[in-house]
């Protein structure tokens, strides 16, 4: 089945940019999806990608995809002390399964 | 509609009781899945239904684990006996027809066993 890999942790300086990035064995899903948790609450649907595209970009939200390498990416331009939360990469496995989330990237701003 | 509803918001228990929780999804949503999230294992799909027929519960981790869908707007995640291994926040999240589209997800409910 699909597997999804996540770096756990990523702190940056407000104002800076973050990239937190994502890997998957096996998709051949129509889109892959970033969700966005805020400490204390559920998962909320941040952006997605459709699969071919190889970028997209939402105001200060840049999705990258390299459908060749199975990587994905998120990066966040200017980020703010609201953006600390825990971002989870989702790709949906093959044969139309439920999501597969990674374990999410705890992202920490310091001001 | 008000979203995912899960209840209890915290639920704090001691080792060997039963413990239930409870999820409404969104109204229309054919799918609904529980997951499970620990520092340890991130997120973990448990088991998931499709017009209230449990699909696939290779990820409930024990018989202590059970869980029911007996009508579209209503499900439950039972633990008997509870173990503190089971402390975590569990999530249920409902999508409409097709896996490949958005899955909302409640605001989960926190599990202490003691």
């Amino acid at each position: 089945g699909e597997d999804v890999e996540q770096s756990l942790f990523l702190s940056v300086r407000e104002g800076d940019s973050s990239v937190i990035n994502c890997t998957y064995t096996d998709s051949s899903s129509t889109y892959l999806y970033w969700y966005k948790q805020e400490p204390g609450a559920g998962l909320q649907l941040l952006t997605y990608i459709f699969s071919n595209m190889d970028m997209k970009q939402d105001q200060r939200l840049t999705v990258l995809l390299n459908k060749k390498d199975k990587h994905l990416s998120l990066r966040i331009a200017d980020t703010q002390t609201g953006d600390s939360a825990i971002y989870f990469c989702a790709v949906p496995n093959s044969g139309n399964t439920p999501l597969v989330f990674g374990k999410g990237t705890r992202l920490s701003v310091i001001a | 509609d008000a979203g995912v509803i899960q209840s209890p918001r915290h639920e704090v228990t001691e080792m060997g009781q039963e413990v239930t929780l409870r999820c409404k999804p969104i109204s229309g949503h054919d799918y609904l899945f529980w997951y499970r999230q620990t520092m340890m294992r991130g997120l973990e799909l448990l088991i998931y239904f499709n017009n209230n027929v449990p699909i696939d519960d290779s990820g409930m981790p024990e018989d202590r684990f059970s869980a029911k869908m007996p009508n579209a707007s209503f499900s439950t995640l039972k633990i008997q006996p509870s173990e503190p291994r089971d402390s975590a926040v569990y999530f249920c999240a409902s999508s409409s027809t097709g896996f490949a589209t958005e899955a909302f997800f409640g605001q989960g409910t926190r599990l202490t066993v003691v």
